[in-house]
């Protein structure tokens, strides 16, 4: 299994332009979801899927929009590039979206990230 | 305002020098703590997940523990390849997978 796979490894952009960060997974994992890491304030997320068809916006959802068409491709676009999205974005996925009293958390499985420059 | 502090945020030690690190949470029903090892350049690792205060969980030098405030990290005898960031993240009590990630120790260990 190739677990997580992002593309690009790294992109600059200038303001303005759109671009979609690739996001792919071999695990048959139910919930896929995008954060972005910056430095002193941790990973925020962006939006996540519960399954394919199915996207709802996390915590910093603005300019960014997903979809999800597959079980296995969770594709993140922004729509008009700013300087403030310059970031390291993160794409997870894991087994069950659940977070069930009494039941094991299904873990995360982060992919290697893109690292995004905008000027 | 749900939030993870984590504490110290860069930590230097000597190789087999013990010591803690520390995640302190004000989350509105926590259902869960994690912890994450990130190294330069990668995604976060799961390391551990813990439900209730008083329980603890091991992998080789790594022993993590939780109350009903804050979790620790306790690195016994460390070595270099210990070396990374160490993340803490709250699962929020909604019915979804929401965690909510503290900034991270920097952990360094010098041969």
């Amino acid at each position: 299994n190739a677990g997580v796979t992002q593309t690009p490894k790294f992109q600059v952009l200038k303001t303005g332009q759109s671009m979609t960060l690739q996001c792919a997974q071999d695990m048959n994992h139910e919930y896929m979801s995008w954060y972005r890491q910056d430095p002193g304030m941790g990973l925020r997320l962006i939006h996540y899927s519960v399954g394919a068809g199915i996207t709802d916006q996390g915590e910093v959802p603005n300019g960014y929009n997903v979809s999800r068409s597959t079980t296995e491709d969770f594709p993140l676009r922004l729509l008009s590039a700013a300087p403030s999205q310059t970031s390291v974005y993160f794409c997870a996925s894991s087994y069950s979206a659940a977070a069930i009293p009494g039941l094991p958390f299904n873990e995360q499985f982060f992919g290697p990230g893109t690292r995004l420059t905008v000027l | 305002e749900d939030q993870v502090t984590q504490s110290p945020e860069a930590l230097r030690l000597q190789e087999g020098e013990s010591s803690s690190l520390n995640c302190s949470y004000t989350v509105s029903g926590l259902r869960g703590l994690f912890w994450y090892r990130q190294d330069p350049g990668k995604g976060p690792e799961f390391l551990f997940t813990l439900y209730s205060a008083g329980e603890e969980k091991e992998k080789e030098r790594l022993k993590a523990t939780l109350t009903k405030k804050e979790s620790f990290l306790h690195i016994t005898a460390p070595k270099p390849e210990d070396s990374a960031t160490y993340l803490c993240a709250a699962l929020m009590n909604t019915g979804f997978q929401k965690l909510v990630f503290g900034t991270g120790t920097r952990l360094l260990v010098s041969p």
